[in-house]
């Protein structure tokens, strides 16, 4: 089985700052690694994943995310954030092997509110 | 890209009634959906696995004769939400994937409000 844990519900940043979100997951098999954001009363879209290569992995808006196996991490990052990224993230993972289910398996999340 | 209608986006049903929501993978065939239910400020709760075709998997806890998941071809879903109660009141999410697929797609999700 797999579980995610995000580390914090709510990050205040003050426009143009760094920001990391913290992800660490759990798993005994191999898995799948994402980031996705939600805004307010909309369904989830893709920032980032990591399926296998490199362990840093950039998407979309400036953000990208490491992959730590040791320490069983994927942490989100963004070097500059600003008024529109204020919204819900997600970390999620789902099993290696198609054969498994393909669960996608959701944190918490956490909100990032972006201030003036 | 992948994109996944949903619709209704908003719906105002009354208790004791049936609502149908609908998921269509308008550009790729969706093998696998998954249906989520999310509560305010919570995270997205898996509900159900469907693969076309088959009858749906359902997580613990919930009632398959009260959500009922159809994926009858391999461009859409449904879930239906039977005899709807103010408890059912919630944000209901569908997601896709295609044979060999990574990648989850997700729609635009349904506020369903039962009064």
């Amino acid at each position: 089985a797999q579980s995610v844990t995000q580390l914090d519900s709510q990050v205040p940043v003050f426009e143009e700052a760094p920001v990391e979100l913290r992800c660490n997951y759990s798993s005994s098999v191999s898995v799948y690694l994402f980031w996705y954001v939600q805004y307010p009363n909309q369904g989830l879209q893709l920032l980032l994943k990591y399926l296998s290569g490199s362990t840093l992995v950039k998407g979309i808006n400036g953000f990208e995310a490491e992959f730590n196996k040791s320490q069983t991490s994927f942490h989100l990052r963004k070097p500059s954030v600003h008024i529109s990224d204020t919204a819900e993230y997600f970390c999620a993972v789902s099993p290696f092997f198609y054969n498994q289910g393909g669960k996608l398996i959701f944190g918490q999340g956490t909100e990032l509110s972006v201030k003036p | 890209g992948a994109v996944v209608s949903q619709h209704p986006s908003r719906v105002i049903c009354k208790s004791g009634t049936s609502v149908k929501i609908e998921c269509r993978s308008l550009d790729f065939q969706a093998t696998t959906m998954f249906w989520y239910r999310q509560f305010p400020k919570q995270s997205l709760m898996l509900m159900a696995t469907s693969n076309e075709g088959s009858k749906a998997t359902y997580e613990q806890g919930v009632e398959k004769d009260k959500f009922l998941i159809n994926h009858a071809s391999l461009t859409l879903s449904t879930l239906t939400v039977t005899s709807a109660h103010p408890e059912d009141s919630s944000f209901y999410i569908c997601s896709a994937r295609g044979h060999g697929d990574y990648g989850y797609t997700f729609g635009s999700g349904t506020r369903l409000t039962v009064v």
